[in-house]
C-alpha cells in the first residue's frame, strides 16, 4: 500500500535562509511520480514541484529543489532564500496505481522576518 | 488558462440538513477528483471520475454522500443528511489524464452545527 510520512509537523526559518522539509514514502511500484504541494492559509493547494522516479536528476523549480533518493524512499524539499510568501502547509504526495493522490500529514512552515 | 473553480467557498448548515458543492475542472481535463480535508490533515480521496465514469469511489460514504459528473465536465458532490464529522474542506482537483499532475480548486469549507 502507498504511504507517505512527513515527520516534521512544524518548522520555522528566517527570511532569506534555507530550509529542508523531509518526506519518506513506501510503494511497490517502480515507476511513479512524487509531488510537493503548498497550501497557504488561503487554502488553495498549489503544485510546487514534481519528480519522476525513473529520472536520476533531482527536480528544480527556481528556489525549490528536491533531494530524491529512490533506494531510501526519501523525497525532501529544499527551499532556498526563503520568502515570507513561502509560509504555508507543505504536503508530500504520491499517487496510487489508480491515481488516488496519497498525502502526508503536512509540515507547517513559518518564514520569520 | 482558468483554474479549477468551486462554489460555494463557505457553507454552514445544521446536522441532518443536505448540502451540495459544485466543481468546474480545467478545460480539457478528463479526470476529476473530490477530496475531503479535515483540519490538520492531508486531503483524502472521496471519488475519482474519468470523463463521466466513476474510477474509484471506495472511500465515499455512500449512505450519505453522492457525486455525479454529467457530460464529463462539471461535477457536484452532495451530502444528505450531514453529520457533525462532515465538517471539513472539500477540494476538487482535475488532471489531463489519470496519471498527470492534479490541479486543485480553492475548496469549500463546510461547517456542520
Amino acid at each position: 500500500a502507498q504511504t507517505v510520512t512527513q515527520s516534521q509537523p512544524e518548522m520555522s526559518v528566517q527570511e532569506a535562509e534555507t530550509v529542508t522539509l523531509s518526506c519518506t514514502y513506501d510503494t511497490s511500484e517502480n515507476n511513479y511520480y512524487l509531488f510537493w504541494y503548498k497550501q497557504p492559509p488561503s487554502r488553495q493547494m498549489i503544485l510546487v514541484i514534481r519528480q519522476e522516479a525513473y529520472k536520476q536528476q533531482n527536480a528544480t523549480e527556481n528556489r525549490f529543489s528536491v533531494n530524491f533518493q529512490k533506494a531510501a524512499k526519501s523525497f525532501s524539499l529544499k527551499i532556498s532564500d526563503s520568502q515570507l510568501g513561502d509560509t504555508a502547509m507543505y504536503f508530500c504526495a504520491l499517487p496510487t496505481p489508480t491515481n488516488d493522490m496519497r498525502f502526508g500529514a503536512g509540515t507547517r512552515l513559518t518564514v520569520k522576518p | 488558462e482558468a483554474g479549477v473553480a468551486q462554489s460555494p467557498r463557505y457553507k454552514i448548515i445544521e446536522k441532518r440538513q443536505s448540502v451540495a458543492f459544485w466543481c468546474n475542472p480545467i478545460s480539457g481535463h478528463a479526470t476529476l477528483y473530490w477530496y475531503q480535508q479535515i483540519l490538520g490533515q492531508g486531503p483524502k480521496l472521496l471519488i475519482q471520475f474519468q470523463n463521466n465514469g466513476v474510477v474509484d469511489d471506495s472511500q465515499l460514504p455512500k449512505d450519505r454522500f453522492s457525486a455525479e459528473r454529467l457530460k464529463g465536465v462539471d461535477s457536484t458532490l452532495k451530502i444528505q443528511p450531514a453529520k457533525l464529522e462532515d465538517s471539513a474542506v472539500y477540494l476538487c482537483a482535475s488532471s489531463l489524464t489519470g496519471a498527470d499532475t492534479q490541479y486543485f480548486g480553492p475548496g469549500t469549507r463546510l461547517t456542520v452545527l
